[in-house]
């Protein structure tokens, strides 16, 4: 029951270049999220999906883009990596009601040089 | 006012000791709220949600206070392992937005 996977754990990236962050959830969850976290601040929502075919700018989504082709799988890409892009990024599923995120993934560590 | 607050701490506690954080908020709208633990380079878990009449799980409590806008969790007879970050969250339904507070960091001393 693997739950919330993400991939890379880690990774190096140069200011211009593309990466795509890999979100995959095993518990049927509509609802899926991308969140960065930052020393210093909360937690803060990239973007989220309520469903396959449906996702929703969250309170940070500049500079990133997400796609939703089925219920397990929800990628996040940065199409041009900046440094202030250097973060933790976690992915996060719920429950149909959906008033919190039950679950994280074990997040990415990415740095933008 | 921040929308969601929390002292960062760090609260250094003995072993057995009683230790109570709060966590202040300011939209009056929030309507579900929750305690999140996170250890170091590790993600978040759900701790519990808190309602407004109080909720216990084993040495944990917490409670809302709608009407000075802040909830708390209290931890009775700590442990090593209850060393963490405890992350502070409110859920507006209105706007489907969630806040995370940025967490208050919490060693337990042997």
């Amino acid at each position: 029951n693997a739950g919330v996977t993400q991939t890379p754990k880690f990774h190096i990236l140069k200011t211009g270049q593309s990466m795509t962050l890999q979100c995959a959830q095993d518990m049927n969850h509509g609802y899926l999220s991308w969140y960065r976290q930052d020393p210093g601040m909360g937690l803060r929502r990239i973007h989220y999906s309520v469903a396959a075919g449906i996702t929703d700018k969250g309170e940070v989504p500049d500079g990133y883009n997400v796609s939703r082709s089925n219920t397990e799988d929800f990628p996040l890409r940065l199409e041009s990596a900046a440094p202030s892009q250097t973060s933790v990024y976690f992915c996060a599923s719920s429950y149909p009601e959906r008033n919190t995120e039950a679950f994280f993934g074990q997040g990415t560590r990415l740095t933008v040089v | 006012r921040k929308e969601v607050e929390q002292d960062p701490g760090p609260f250094n506690v003995p072993e057995g000791a009683t230790v109570a954080f709060n966590c202040t908020y300011s939209n009056s709208a929030s309507q579900s709220f929750f305690w999140y633990r996170q250890d170091c380079r590790k993600e978040p878990k759900l701790l519990m949600s808190v309602y407004s009449s109080g909720n216990e799980d084993g040495r944990f409590t917490a409670q809302l206070n709608r009407a000075s806008q802040y909830i708390s969790l209290l931890i009775r007879d700590s442990k090593l392992s209850d060393s963490a970050t405890y992350l502070c969250v409110v859920y507006m339904n209105r706007d489907d937005k969630i806040i995370f507070g940025k967490g208050t960091r919490l060693h337990i001393l042997p």
